[in-house]
């Protein structure tokens, strides 16, 4: 059973164009992480999000974690080539001393 | 950020023979490490929770006996694929954890993964 249910899986769009990727699921996470990856290379985290309703910015990235903290989003205004890669969420609960629980992943692809 | 090392980077072997992977974490101590095995375009797969000075946790379905793992410091985990074959081959990336679960700083921090290729 896949705890986390992210979307799209794939992603392909012009440069310029904006676009959000989801994670959803049924069970409350006491943190939502979000990582990229590039091909042959480990994930790099780009946020944290702890609060239900809570809103984070990193320059064009914007995340957001429901109000719940059953779901999160994250929205790429103006994509760039460089953002092409592998998108993970990652969700963390209270008793899972750390272990996280990972979406299926979104690879995004910006063509120039 | 915290750094995590991994060595090596990518390893060919014949089918058989076993193959170890160091995960470090570079500039603090980490209580727990992980291990993750990703096929290509895929998400990553929890095969195992390693704590330093006890024996690590397996996920459903990861052979224990195929997989060892051992956790000699806060600042090193191995993880050695025993007898390995051609299915044993992917992308095995480990990660650390920095924190002692306060919500919001507790963070894993990735390892750049090693490919491993079982000929």
């Amino acid at each position: 059973t896949q705890l986390l249910e992210q979307s799209p899986q794939f992603l392909s769009i012009q440069e310029g164009e904006n676009l959000t990727v989801y994670c959803n699921s049924s069970s409350v996470f006491s943190s939502l992480q979000w990582y990229r990856q590039e091909p042959g290379e480990g994930p790099v985290l780009l946020v944290t999000v702890v609060t239900g309703g809570e809103v984070k910015k990193l320059k064009r990235l914007t995340f957001q974690f429901g109000d719940a903290r059953k779901d999160s989003s994250l929205h790429i205004t103006a994509a760039q080539p460089g953002d092409t890669g592998l998108y993970l969420c990652a969700g963390a609960r209270g008793t899972s001393y750390g272990k996280l629980t990972f979406g299926q992943g979104t690879i995004l692809t910006v063509h120039p | 950020g915290a750094v995590v090392s991994q060595h090596p980077s990518r390893v060919i072997c014949k089918s058989g023979t076993s193959v170890k992977i160091e995960c470090r974490s570079l500039d603090f101590q980490a209580t727990t490490m992980f291990w993750y095995r990703q096929f290509p375009k895929q998400s990553l797969m929890l095969m195992a929770t390693s704590n330093e000075g006890s024996k690590a946790t397996y996920e459903q379905g990861v052979e224990k006996d195929k997989f060892l793992i051992n956790h000699a410091s806060l600042t090193l985990s191995t993880l050695t694929v025993t007898s390995a074959h051609p299915e044993d081959s992917s992308f095995y990336i480990c990660s650390a954890r920095d924190g002692f679960g306060d919500i919001g700083t507790d963070t894993q921090y990735f390892g750049p993964g090693t490919r491993l290729t079982v000929l």
